[in-house]
């Protein structure tokens, strides 16, 4: 079955420094998504990607999808406390009305 | 907006107990609705897919028989862990979408954490 494999599992980052994590799937997808999960809280939405090289930002979030539509990336431009959490990609196969979540990057911040 | 209400937040019961979670989307119509189990600080493990008026779909290794799921309204979603045991405490979480559509974003709940004593 579709497998999406996500790293790093953890970084630990000094508050103004960059973070990236970086999602992979063995199958072609339809589209991504990106969750926010808080410690003790459930998984926000963040953005969805469809198109083949797409890049979308918000503030000082950089959301990538692959030309293959296999891969996609979420940069963090200088941190901030406020971003501690785990991130989830979860994968759309184009065949399944489904999508399967990444393991998650979790990201601590060192203020 | 899109709005997800889990109840309850948390229980404890003793083995042997069947336990019922319930689901809504306050704002919405969720045609489609998720449920996931979610381990300490692993990912989100979806158990079923709940379309409002119909079985449910349930994944590889999920026991039917088990984890009920009914989704009788476009508000409402219920997930019934039968007889319990301590192996069924976990994190359970549902999510969902406000339309047919593959590309509609979840929303989730805030989450069920179940002990099984």
């Amino acid at each position: 079955g579709q497998q999406v494999m996500q790293i790093p599992q953890y970084q630990h980052v000094q508050e103004g420094e960059d973070f990236t994590t970086y999602c992979n799937s063995s199958t072609t997808l339809s589209n991504i998504q990106w969750y926010k999960q808080r410690p003790g809280g459930h998984p926000v939405f963040l953005i969805q990607l469809v198109k083949s090289g797409e890049v979308k930002k918000q503030k000082r979030l950089t959301f990538q999808f692959g030309e293959a539509k296999k891969n996609s990336s979420l940069h963090i431009t200088a941190t901030q406390t406020t971003d501690v959490g785990t991130y989830f990609c979860a994968g759309r196969n184009t065949n399944a009305g489904k999508s399967t979540f990444g393991d998650g990057t979790t990201l601590t911040v060192k203020p | 907006g899109a709005v997800v209400s889990q109840h309850p937040s948390w229980v404890i019961c003793k083995s042997g107990t069947s336990v019922k979670i319930e689901c809504r989307s306050l704002d919405f119509q969720a045609t489609t609705m998720f449920w996931y189990r979610q381990f300490p600080k692993q990912s989100l493990m979806l158990m079923a897919t709940s379309n409002e008026g119909s079985k449910a779909t349930y994944e590889q290794g999920v026991e039917k028989d088990k984890f009920l799921i009914n989704h009788a309204s476009l508000t409402l979603s219920t997930l019934t862990v039968t007889s319990a045991h301590p192996e069924d405490s976990s994190f359970y979480i549902c999510s969902a979408i406000t339309g047919a559509s593959s590309n509609q974003p979840q929303h989730f709940g805030d989450g069920t954490r179940l002990s099984i004593l």
